[in-house]
């Protein structure tokens, strides 16, 4: 079957650097996305991967291993907006999303 | 503002009872999806429509059907309601079927009592 793997719940301080990752298992892969969601929001996007490496997008970075089935998303200098919960979602052969159940990050002054 | 409009943003009914919940996706977007999230759950999949035609269906009940209108808007339509149906639903819209760089709206919070 198809699935997706993240932590439910991490925390960290204000200023400091976090790493949520998630690991995916899909019938085909075209691609890897990472969406931010405040609570009782709608999903934002934050970035897609398809090729194997960093992407950089100013604070936020993603990274994808396409052989290991992993990605990660990297938030540096942390601010307190920065608490939310962060979905990762895998695009299969079909082009349809799989999605994680999303990391609820708390960040502490 | 994704551009994606959601209505009503608030439904409050009872059990047994029919709703119809209302989405128009971003101007020139011929993709529209349907999705259902429970309070601290992650997103459920519940339907895809391109243009028109109903592209894939994830795990949608037989009372729940939706429908995409020539103009592209979209409706889901929830019936013989149950206190579990609770949850919030969001309408997300994409340009193609292709990579699914997904515009969602603000969602309509259905409280079933």
């Amino acid at each position: 079957g198809q699935n997706i793997d993240q932590p439910t719940e991490m925390t960290a301080t204000e200023g400091a650097i976090v790493q949520i990752n998630c690991t995916y298992q899909t019938s085909g892969f075209n691609g890897l996305f990472w969406y931010q969601q405040h609570a009782g929001e709608a999903p934002t996007f934050l970035s897609y991967n398809v090729l194997d490496g960093l992407e950089e997008k100013g604070r936020f970075s993603s990274f994808l291993s396409r052989s290991k089935g992993y990605s990660y998303l990297l938030l540096k200098e942390l601010q307190m907006k920065d608490s939310a919960s962060y979905l990762c979602a895998a695009l299969d052969s079909n082009y349809q999303l799989i999605w994680g159940a999303g990391t609820k990050l708390i960040i502490k002054p | 503002d994704s551009g994606v409009t959601q209505t009503p943003k608030h439904l409050i009914t009872a059990t047994g009872q029919r709703v119809t919940l209302r989405c128009s996706p971003r101007s020139g977007d011929l993709s529209v999806y349907w999705y259902q999230q429970s309070l601290d759950q992650g997103l459920q999949f519940l339907i895809h429509y391109y243009n028109g035609e109903e592209r894939a269906k994830g795990n949608i009940l037989e009372r729940f059907s939706a429908q995409q209108f020539p103009d592209l808007h979209s409706e889901l339509n929830l019936s013989s309601l149950e206190l579990g149906d609770s949850a919030l639903y969001f309408c997300a819209s994409s340009d193609r079927p292709g990579v699914e760089k997904l515009f969602f709206g603000s969602g309509t919070q259905l409280s079933v009592l």
